[in-house]
């Protein structure tokens, strides 16, 4: 059937480098996709999207891709810091979640 | 401004209970979603309100629950006669579109526990 899932459940990197959390999701249809953060006890808090018009998009330290081809979506967080660490989710027009990277950075 | 809140913060009932969770979404915000999260899980889309309308509520897992919106702006999510597996985090969302690329603002959810 179809799903959003992560390739990775869990993310270990240094302070400072880049992270990249990746993400697949299987229905061709689906035309915006999300990414959150959710730190523990709070709700999920919005960090970039993008639409399936776009392969592209960059936020303030964040960059997400969309590659269509081989359903794959990516977030790169530049010189990841501690705060950054957090569970992350990508979903598929509001309404499908995937399963979630921990993301831990290391001082 | 204020953001999205949610009450209760927590709520402990028992096997075969009514419950109401409430939610207060941002002022302004025509766009309102109930999603429900268990632990270790991604949340799981419940149910769209765009204005007083559901414009969408495929996610609903049976019809035990329920959800009102009824001005527009606050919103219930009822569940009758609650089951231990209903036990989970109840996150709300708003945004000021429907459909279109717009934000959505989380509340901090209201922690359901049946027992």
């Amino acid at each position: 059937g179809e799903s959003v899932g992560l390739h990775l459940p869990t993310l270990s990197v240094q302070e400072g480098d880049n992270s990249i959390i990746n993400c697949a999701y299987s229905n061709s249809a689906s035309d915006y996709f999300i990414w959150y953060k959710q730190e523990s006890g709070k709700g999920p808090q919005f960090i970039i999207d993008i639409r399936s018009n776009m392969d592209k998009r960059q936020g303030q330290r964040v960059t997400v891709l969309l590659n269509k081809t081989v359903k794959h979506l990516s977030l790169q967080i530049a010189a990841t810091q501690p705060g950054d660490s957090a569970v992350y989710f990508c979903a598929e027009n509001r309404a499908r979640f995937g399963a979630g990277t921990r993301l831990t950075v290391k001082p | 401004g204020a953001g999205v809140s949610q009450t209760p913060s927590n709520k402990v009932t028992e096997k075969g209970k009514y419950v109401e969770l409430r939610c207060d979404p941002i002022s302004g915000h025509t766009a309102l979603y109930w999603y429900r999260q268990s632990l270790g899980q991604g949340p799981e889309f419940l149910i769209y309100f765009q204005g007083t309308g559901a414009a969408d509520d495929s996610g609903l897992p049976n019809d035990r629950f329920f959800a009102v919106r009824p001005e527009g702006s606050v919103s219930t999510l009822k569940i009758q006669r609650t089951e231990r597996g209903d036990s989970a985090v109840y996150l709300c969302a708003s945004s000021s579109l429907s459909g279109g690329a717009s934000e959505q603002f989380f509340g901090p959810g209201t922690r359901l526990t049946v027992l």
